[in-house]
């Protein structure tokens, strides 16, 4: 099993620009998450899906979008990229109980100029 | 709504020696805890977990937390550590389908 796959791994977008970070996992997880995670900082939770077609909001989900049409994707969709928004996204998946741990992926580093 | 508090930003410690990073919980109901570490530009893994049972939990690569529940807290320990323990490392509890981190703590482990 890859695991939880992101891509890319480097992005640089101009103020304005829009983008869509990729996320894949191969473990069937139902739940999947997107975290932002500024420099010094924790995590801050943006978008979660608890299924294929289910998604909510999480912590910070402003200026983001996410859709879940698939068991295993997870797109984060940046419209209108500021540069608040550099920052770390991790992707991370887990199964079905709230016993279980999350799975990470290894990050997109983001710079908006 | 559950939470968790690292109290330290930092945590310095000499190789070989016992090491612990603290954490703190407010939950309602049956606390689900975690510990993570996050090693340089990777994504966090899973280190272990107290779900019920012992109070005593052991993890990977050594590590081991004490949950203690009437001072809620959720400690993680090693008894000697290695340089190679250097890293983030972020406390934990699940809130229904979402899991609530920590501000993490940074360990420095100097040769």
């Amino acid at each position: 099993n890859a695991g939880v796959t992101q891509t890319p791994k480097f992005r640089i977008l101009k103020i304005g620009q829009s983008m869509t970070l990729q996320c894949t996992q191969d473990m069937n997880h139902n739940y999947m998450y997107w975290y932002r995670q500024d420099p010094g900082m924790g995590l801050k939770l943006i978008y979660y899906s608890v299924g294929a077609g289910i998604t909510d909001k999480g912590e910070v989900p402003n200026g983001y979008n996410v859709s879940r049409s698939t068991t295993e994707d997870f797109p984060l969709r940046l419209e209108l990229a500021a540069p608040s928004q550099t920052s770390v996204y991790f992707c991370a998946s887990s199964p079905l109980y709230s016993t279980d741990t999350q799975y990470f992926g290894p990050g997109t580093r983001l710079t908006v100029l | 709504a559950q939470s968790v508090a690292q109290p330290e930003d930092q945590v310095n410690v000499a190789e070989g020696n016992p090491l612990t990073v603290k954490c703190t919980y407010s939950v309602s109901g049956n606390p689900y805890l975690f510990w993570y570490v996050q090693y340089p530009n990777r994504g966090l893994q899973f280190l272990l977990k107290y779900i019920t049972g012992d109070n005593l939990v052991k993890g990977s690569y050594g590590f081991e937390a004490e949950f203690n529940k009437s001072q809620t807290s959720f400690h993680l320990k090693k008894p000697s550590a290695l340089v190679s323990d250097s890293a983030l490392y972020f406390c934990a509890v699940r809130d229904g389908f979402k899991t609530i981190f920590g501000a993490g703590t940074r360990l420095f482990v100097k040769a």
